[in-house]
């Protein structure tokens, strides 16, 4: 079935570096890939998305984008602050699913000032 | 606009017992959904319905697991009798209809301890 698999955490950066988180796929058809995020005491946020081959997703910062030939869909920031530390989950939904979703187990990001 | 609803926030139950947690999910959001995050993972797809209808619930345990959404809008999703790998955040999720993806908003969620 799908999966999606994240790299693991906790990722601790010092503000102003750069943020990578790796996230990969398995997926049967074309499915739409997410970024959501979990601050604390928050429910989960949509952060960004991509719903097609090549498309680049982009909020706050943040950008991934959506590569096929390498199943994946990595969460990169120029320069992070403290503001940003929280959860972070890949996610998927195959087209004609009713829009379920299918996570990651998540990256925690703490960023030190 | 007010957000999905979910209470209680926390709940402290023994194994055997039962427990229900409820849903409260955005005007006019006719999908809903109740994901378990267990402690480390990601959250992961117990029941889905689409106004008052099952779309899908082929991951909830349905031995111990039960879920309805009156009236196409609260839901409740009761465990009876519960057991220690219940231990999990239920978060509760809805958005508009329709057939391929289209934004979740997500409540808090309801963390349950079972001892």
């Amino acid at each position: 079935g799908d999966s999606v698999t994240q790299m693991e955490g906790p990722v601790t950066l010092s503000e102003e570096a750069f943020l990578t988180i790796n996230c990969t796929y398995t997926a049967t058809g074309y499915p739409s890939l997410f970024w959501y995020v979990q601050y604390p005491g928050e429910g989960l946020q949509l952060l960004l998305k991509a719903t097609k081959a090549d498309d680049k997703g982009s909020n706050k910062g943040f950008e991934a984008t959506y590569r096929k030939e390498t199943t994946s869909f990595h969460l990169e920031k120029g320069s992070v602050q403290v503001s940003d530390s929280a959860v972070y989950f890949c996610a998927l939904s195959e087209y004609n699913q009713g829009g379920k979703l299918i996570f990651g187990q998540g990256t925690e990001l703490s960023v030190k000032p | 606009e007010a957000g999905v609803a979910q209470s209680p926030r926390y709940k402290i139950i023994e194994k055997r017992q039962s427990v229900a947690f409820w849903c409260n999910p955005i005007s006019g959001h006719a999908t809903l959904y109740w994901y378990q995050q267990i402690l480390g993972q990601g959250p992961k797809l117990l029941i889905q319905f689409q106004n008052n209808g099952v779309v899908d619930d082929s991951q909830l345990p349905k031995d111990r697991f039960s879920a309805e959404r009156l009236k196409g809008v609260d839901s409740t999703l009761k465990i009876q009798p519960a057991k220690l790998e219940d231990s999990a955040v239920y978060l509760c999720a809805s958005s508009v209809s329709g057939p391929t993806y289209t934004e979740a908003f997500f409540g808090q969620g309801t963390r349950l301890t079972v001892v």
